[in-house]
């Protein structure tokens, strides 16, 4: 089935650790993108990336790093620079063609301080 | 900055009723609309989206879109407590990005 994949689905990081959340899709999108969100508030933009070897930042980059090397694969690192990282995390991909294209989600990894 | 904006709620409908769910946008330059539905603690999924102006039924849902008082609205007929879930409305922002609305809550009361 086609899809997009996230892992893990709990993530616990220890204070001054980088981590990585994976995202895979099989879509065969050329769009992906990266979310947080907190409770009670809607979905801020981290990074997106329109093609391979090409992303830009979001609304709110500072502290994420992001590389797609693979059309298939996203990857997120939550570098130690990020305060405040507890937050659920989603991947979104579309199709990228013209501008009336929706995104859509992963099942999302929730990210917790240890 | 470019907005979306939605009432938090919770809105709170008997089952069988129409609920009724608005969004406003402050981005005269927004081409597409979409609406998704978000159950507690999982992801957003999308139910429907919308280009033109006027009205897009599928289903239960109908999606309503008025460029020129900037809203869209949402409503789902027949109320089922299934359908109690929060619901985000996106709008396009420049090629290929959405903003997203902070959600509202509805509850469908058996």
């Amino acid at each position: 089935d086609g899809g997009i994949t996230q892992s893990p689905k709990y993530l616990f990081r220890k204070e001054g650790q980088n981590v990585t959340l994976s995202c895979e899709q099989n879509l065969n999108h050329d769009a992906m993108y990266w979310y947080r969100q907190d409770p009670g508030q809607g979905l801020r933009l981290i990074y997106y990336s329109q093609i391979v070897n090409d992303f830009q930042k979001g609304d709110i980059a500072e502290g994420y790093s992001v590389s797609r090397e693979k059309k298939e694969s996203f990857p997120l690192t939550v570098t130690s620079a990020q305060k405040n990282p507890t937050a659920f995390y989603l991947c979104a991909s579309s199709t990228g063609q013209g501008w009336n294209q929706p995104q859509h989600f992963g099942d999302g990894t929730r990210l917790s301080i240890l | 900055q470019k907005e979306v904006e939605q009432n938090s709620g919770p809105l709170s409908v008997p089952e069988g009723a129409i609920a009724s769910l608005n969004c406003t946008y402050s981005d005269r330059g927004s081409q597409s609309f979409f609406w998704y539905r978000q159950y507690s603690g999982k992801s957003p999924e999308l139910i429907m989206s919308i280009y033109s102006n006027g009205d897009k039924e599928d289903g239960r849902f109908t999606a309503q879109l008025n460029k020129a008082s900037q809203y869209v609205s949402l409503l789902i007929r027949d109320s089922q407590p299934s359908d109690s879930a929060t619901y985000l409305c996106a709008g396009s922002t420049g090629f290929q990005k959405l903003v997203f609305g902070t959600g509202t809550r509805l509850l469908v009361s058996p």
